[in-house]
């Protein structure tokens, strides 16, 4: 069963343009991961901020988390064509146990 | 959405023995399939890439004889992992990409324990 729960489920937007994919969830967390995936390929994991944090950064990533909103959303400053990909959210239960949401589709146009 | 089922949630085993973890898609054929595995407190690993009817594609560093993957239809893909030691233990979970789409989903995981 899916916990995370990302919206938009598909997003298409123009190279440069930011790009920002929601993610809620249910239950309490250790922490929260944001992953990509290329077409037909595997997941590539990006970046995870813990339950104690805010936000955090890295490179064009951003990610924030609001745990009394049990949210997280990820933001892609000055998108590429080749930022084109399927992003999820997990969330890492506090039994360990790690729960994936449905995908946000991203759609980069050069 | 679609479902993906894992069995078994959880197991125990002792050292030596060999386990066996069923992913299911229950409501949709799923030509891939793939297997990760997850350390406490780090990131989803991808072991393989699960092909119905071809051999799986190993990620570096996994092992083929320790990991064995079948995917033997459309619905079922099984991941054995032989001769269990106690740095087996992990947590593994399953996807399983809708055809023809981009779109994938998780099983629930299976929480492996080697005593």
């Amino acid at each position: 069963s899916q916990q995370g729960e990302e919206d938009p489920q598909a997003l298409s937007i123009q190279e440069g343009e930011n790009a920002t994919m929601n993610c809620s969830y249910k239950t309490s967390i250790n922490n929260l991961q944001w992953y990509r995936q290329n077409s037909g390929r595997g997941l590539v994991h990006l970046i995870l901020i813990r339950s104690n944090e805010r936000e955090k950064h890295s490179g064009r990533l951003r990610v924030t988390l609001d745990t009394s909103k049990k949210s997280s959303s990820l933001l892609i400053t000055a998108s590429r064509a080749a930022d084109t990909a399927s992003y999820f959210c997990a969330t890492d239960a506090k039994n360990n146990d790690m729960r994936f949401g449905a995908g946000t589709r991203l759609t980069v146009k050069p | 959405g679609a479902v993906v089922s894992q069995h078994p949630s959880r197991v125990i085993c002792k050292s030596g023995t060999s386990v066996k973890i069923e992913c299911r898609s229950l409501d949709f054929q799923a030509t891939t399939m793939f297997w990760y595995r997850q350390f406490p407190k780090q990131s989803l690993m991808l072991m393989a890439t699960s092909n119905e009817g071809s051999k799986a594609t190993y990620e570096q560093g996994v092992e083929k004889d320790k990991f064995l993957i079948n995917h033997a239809s459309l619905t079922l893909s099984t991941l054995t992992v032989t001769s269990a030691h106690p740095e087996d233990s992990s947590f593994y979970i399953c996807s399983a990409r809708l055809p023809n789409t981009d779109t994938q989903y998780f099983g629930p995981g299976t929480r492996l324990t080697v005593l």
